[in-house]
C-alpha cells in the first residue's frame, strides 16, 4: 500500500504568517490528492481536490501545489480561524488512506 | 442543503456486532459515492469503506475486511456499515461521507459521526 507522510507533525505560527505543510506519498498517486482542516470539535472540511483545486467557499489564502507525490497545502496569511489538524488523503486508489495531520496554531 | 445524519452508535462488548446508518437529504443520494471514515478518540482520520454509485464497487480497510458491510438503499437515501466481530480498537467516531462529484472519493461533505465505543 502507498504510505502518506506529513510534515510538520505541528508547527506554531504568528497571525499573517505564511504556512506550509508537506505531504508525501511514497508512489504517484497522480495528484489524487485531497486536504482536510479539522477544527476542534468540529467535522472534516474538504479544502483542495485534485492536489490545487480550491473546493468551493474555501477562503483563497488556502492553495495547495506539487504532483507526482510530494505535495503542499499552504495558508498566505494565517488567521486565528484557522487553528486547526490539516490532513492530506490520496484517492487515486484503495485504501483512500490519510496522513497523520497537522495541527497548526498561533504563536 | 446537503446533509448526513448517522445513527446506530453505541456500547458494545468484544465480538459483538452494531449497525451504523446515515441518511443524506438535499442531493440525489444515487448517483455518489458514499463512505465511512472513522476516528479513534484523540486520533487521525482513517478510512474505513466506500461504496460506488450503483453499488457497483466496494471496498474495505483491510482491518475491516471479513467483518464490515458497506450497503445503500438508494429509495431511502440510505448508507448502512454493519459491524460484526467489533474490536476495542474499532472504538472511534464513525462519519458517512459523501465522495466527490464523478464517483470520485475524497469526501465533500461529512456527516457529525457516530460514536461507537467497544470494551467489555
Amino acid at each position: 500500500d502507498i504510505q502518506m507522510t506529513q510534515s510538520p507533525s505541528s508547527l506554531s505560527a504568528s497571525v499573517g504568517d505564511r504556512v506550509t505543510i508537506t505531504c508525501r506519498a511514497s508512489q504517484d498517486i497522480n495528484n489524487y490528492l485531497a486536504w482536510y482542516q479539522q477544527k476542534p470539535g468540529e467535522v472534516p472540511k474538504l479544502l483542495i481536490y485534485v492536489a490545487y483545486n480550491l473546493q468551493s467557499g474555501v477562503p483563497s489564502r488556502f492553495s495547495g501545489s506539487g504532483s507526482g507525490t510530494d505535495f503542499a497545502l499552504t495558508i498566505s496569511s494565517l488567521q486565528p480561524e484557522d487553528v486547526a489538524t490539516y490532513y492530506c488523503q490520496k484517492y487515486d486508489s484503495v485504501p483512500f488512506t490519510f496522513g497523520p495531520g497537522t495541527k497548526v496554531d498561533i504563536k | 442543503e446537503v446533509q448526513l445524519v448517522e445513527s446506530g452508535g453505541g456500547l458494545a462488548k468484544p465480538g459483538e456486532s452494531l449497525k451504523l446508518s446515515c441518511v443524506g437529504s438535499g442531493f440525489t443520494f444515487s448517483t455518489y459515492s458514499m463512505n465511512w471514515v472513522r476516528q479513534a478518540p484523540g486520533k487521525g482520520l482513517e478510512w474505513v469503506s466506500s461504496i460506488s454509485s450503483g453499488s457497483t464497487y466496494i471496498y474495505y480497510e483491510d482491518s475491516v475486511k471479513g467483518r464490515f458491510t458497506i450497503s445503500r438503499d438508494d429509495a431511502k437515501n440510505s448508507l448502512s456499515l454493519q459491524m460484526n466481530s467489533l474490536r476495542a480498537e474499532d472504538t472511534a467516531i464513525y462519519y458517512c461521507a459523501r465522495g466527490f462529484w464523478g464517483n470520485r472519493y475524497n469526501f465533500d461533505f461529512w456527516g457529525q459521526g457516530a460514536l461507537v465505543t467497544v470494551s467489555s
